[in-house]
């Protein structure tokens, strides 16, 4: 069946260092690719949604990727703040399985000021 | 503004007892879904509806119903609550078409004792 991998349990970093998240995924379909964001108290939202192989999807400054090579997927940004301190869970859709999601373990993010 | 409320945010219920969590959505939405989340796990998906009077089963359907009497409303529900049902439960909202953005709601913390 279809499946995500985020190895990526807990990342802590200063504000204005890089963040990279990284996923995996397998499905025998054609999947679009979201990562999700979810405040302390929240629900999750989506942050971004990328659908095309090598392009790149962006809001509020992170940036997402997909290769559909190695099967894999990122979130990236260039200069983190403390406000972005959240969980990115990567999760997906495969093309014909209506509108179901399979989500990744989630990525904690700790951003230091 | 499309809304997802859940209720209750919290609650306690003795192992064996039979607990109903509420969902409501404001957003017109075809689809609904209810989550559970775990640390290490993520966002695991239970039950989901697609239309009124009828309900899917999830990844994990195992020891929870669901309930979609209106396209507004869907309900979780444990009718033998047990001390591994203690998680957080996300009930989220999703339309059709091009947007597979799911809304979710603000959660209910359910501890089983």
């Amino acid at each position: 069946g279809d499946s995500v991998i985020q190895m990526q349990g807990q990342v802590t970093l200063s504000e204005n260092d890089f963040l990279f998240i990284n996923c995996t995924y397998s499905t025998t379909g054609y999947p679009t690719l979201f990562w999700y964001v979810q405040y302390s108290g929240e629900g999750p939202q989506l942050l971004l949604q990328v659908t095309t192989a090598n392009n790149k999807g962006s809001s509020r400054g992170f940036e997402a990727t997909y290769d559909k090579g190695t099967t894999s997927f990122h979130l990236q940004k260039t200069s983190v703040q403390e406000i972005d301190s959240a969980v990115y869970y990567c999760a997906m859709r495969e093309g014909n399985m209506g509108y179901k999601l399979t989500f990744g373990t989630g990525t904690s993010l700790l951003v230091d000021p | 503004e499309a809304a997802v409320t859940q209720s209750p945010r919290s609650k306690v219920a003795v192992t064996g007892g039979k607990v109903t969590l509420s969902c409501h959505q404001t957003n017109n939405h075809d689809y609904m879904y209810w989550y559970r989340q775990d640390t290490g796990h993520g966002l695991r998906l239970i039950h989901y509806s697609y239309v009124a009077d009828s309900t899917e089963k999830g990844d994990i359907p195992d020891g929870y119903k669901a309930s979609r009497p209106s396209q507004e409303n869907f309900s979780l529900i444990l009718e033998l609550a047990s001390l591994s049902q203690t998680a957080v439960y996300f009930c989220a909202s999703s339309g059709t078409g091009d947007s597979y953005e799911q809304y979710f709601g603000p959660g209910t913390r359910l501890t089983v004792l």
